[in-house]
């Protein structure tokens, strides 16, 4: 059974820092792997999705990396502004199973 | 893009009522639909997956006869909670797959939630 580990679970960073999400999961054998933003008491934004097959995907300030084999993703963020503040996800999908989450990492930009 | 709407995004009931949950797909066709359910602060949590015209499948520890899921079409998908108890508020959030090539294919899109209060 596929599991989902987020580190840090929590973060705090002045507004301009450049930051990194990272991401362990426990099944290598994915099919794709997805970035989602999570504002409190809304639903989820997608934000990237890499298909197994590629090694990252860009978009804007955002660039996820995969490393398939190593079971890893991270999720850059450049230049971080108030409005990135929100729990990240990420959730790796096996085959045509539902996409599994870890429990996120709750970011803080401050101004 | 795909797009998957929630009705209604907020309710409150009484302990003991029902309540309906909607989920549709708005521009494709949603082959397989899936139930989470995330309390505060804590991961989303798979309740049930349901393809059309067929049964849910019901994670382990969701009871399907309190969680009544109906799959009727490829663009509409029900969450009943039966009986609800002020256990049961929570945020639930539905996500939708197509499973025909194109729009949405393989790929999960997810409903803005609904959160659901019972007194």
């Amino acid at each position: 059974k596929q599991e989902v580990t987020q580190i840090p679970a929590a973060l705090s960073v002045p507004e301009g820092e450049n930051l990194v999400l990272n991401c362990s999961f426990t099944d290598s054998a994915i099919y794709n792997l997805q970035w989602f933003r999570q504002d409190p008491g809304k639903g989820l934004t997608s934000l990237l999705l890499i298909q197994s097959s590629q090694r990252e995907q860009t978009s804007g300030r955002l660039n996820a990396s995969l490393d398939k084999s190593s079971g890893r993703s991270t999720l850059y963020i450049a230049a971080s502004q108030p409005g990135d503040s929100a729990t990240y996800l990420c959730a790796p999908q096996s085959g045509n199973t539902p996409l599994v989450f870890g429990k996120g990492t709750r970011l803080s930009v401050i101004a | 893009g795909a797009v998957v709407s929630q009705h209604p995004s907020w309710v409150i009931c009484k302990s003991g009522t029902s309540v309906k949950i909607e989920c549709r797909s708005l521009d494709f066709q949603a082959t397989t639909m899936f139930w989470y359910r995330q309390f505060p602060k804590q991961s989303l949590m798979l309740m049930a997956t349901s393809n059309e015209g067929s049964k849910a499948t019901y994670e382990q520890g969701v009871e399907k006869d309190k969680f009544l899921i109906n799959h009727a079409s490829l663009t509409l998908s029900t969450l009943t909670v039966t009986s609800a108890h002020p256990e049961d508020s929570s945020f639930y959030i539905c996500s939708a797959r197509g499973g025909l090539a194109g729009l949405a294919y393989n790929e999960q899109f997810f409903g803005p939630g609904t959160r659901l209060t019972v007194l």
